[in-house]
């Protein structure tokens, strides 16, 4: 497609289960980014895949998350045991290289019931 | 741990007139790139600056990089209503995708 798309767009679900969220990039984009954004706080970042090289998951808040990139391509992130403060809209975003221009999906909006 | 403070954290203004968004922090960055988000998208890239003390136009917007790289102005001639959304900086301290954004400016243009 011409740009970054996630899925699902909205997601309920309840405290203690697994949520997976999906980012397809753009094609031929090597890098690939989550960032998350909770009310009233700055997009925070939480992992970043280039190419084939090990992805830096610094950013990621607790060992309850986790992400892979399959193919160079989609991203799948993983929340196991979901909690309240895990409530947040959780954003994708693909480039060429570090130094392209960065194009983010419109996101999925995670609620923690 | 680095911040970027923007302000004013929200703005109204009238179709028309003039305004200046500010993003400031204590560190430097090797370059900071500003986004208009709209409601239900994602951060849609307007600008990256590079240089301290660079400026970039693009149409009724105009951009600023302190000359230190610690601060950054954006700057919007006679705003129109399509110009409504939220502005957010971000800057790079080096890594190139670890990312320091800020809380962002939610602007309202009236008709």
């Amino acid at each position: 497609g011409a740009g970054v798309s996630q899925s699902p767009s909205n997601k309920v679900t309840e405290k203690g289960k697994d949520v997976e969220l999906r980012c397809d990039p753009i094609s031929g984009h090597t890098a690939l980014y989550w960032y998350r954004q909770s009310l009233g706080q700055g997009l925070e970042f939480l992992i970043y895949f280039q190419g084939n090289s090990a992805p830096d998951k610094s950013g990621l808040p607790s060992d309850r998350f986790s992400a892979e990139r399959t193919g160079g391509s989609v991203s799948t992130l993983t929340i196991q045991r979901t909690q309240q403060e895990d409530s947040a809209v959780y954003l994708c975003a693909s480039s060429f290289g570090t130094s392209g221009g960065w194009v983010f999906g419109p996101g999925t909006r995670l609620l923690v019931l | 741990t680095q911040l970027l403070e923007q302000s004013p954290q929200f703005l109204s203004i009238q179709e028309g007139e003039n305004l200046t968004v500010y993003c400031n922090s204590s560190s430097v960055f090797s370059s900071l790139q500003w986004y208009r988000q709209e409601p239900g998208e994602g951060p849609v890239l307007l600008v990256t600056v590079v240089t301290g003390g660079e400026v970039k136009k693009l149409k009724r917007l105009t951009f600023q990089f302190g000359d230190a790289r610690k601060d950054s102005s954006l700057h919007i001639t006679a705003a129109q209503p399509g110009d409504t959304g939220l502005y957010l900086c971000a800057g790079d301290g080096g890594s190139n995708y670890k990312l320091t954004f800020g809380k962002g400016t939610l602007l309202t243009v009236n008709p």
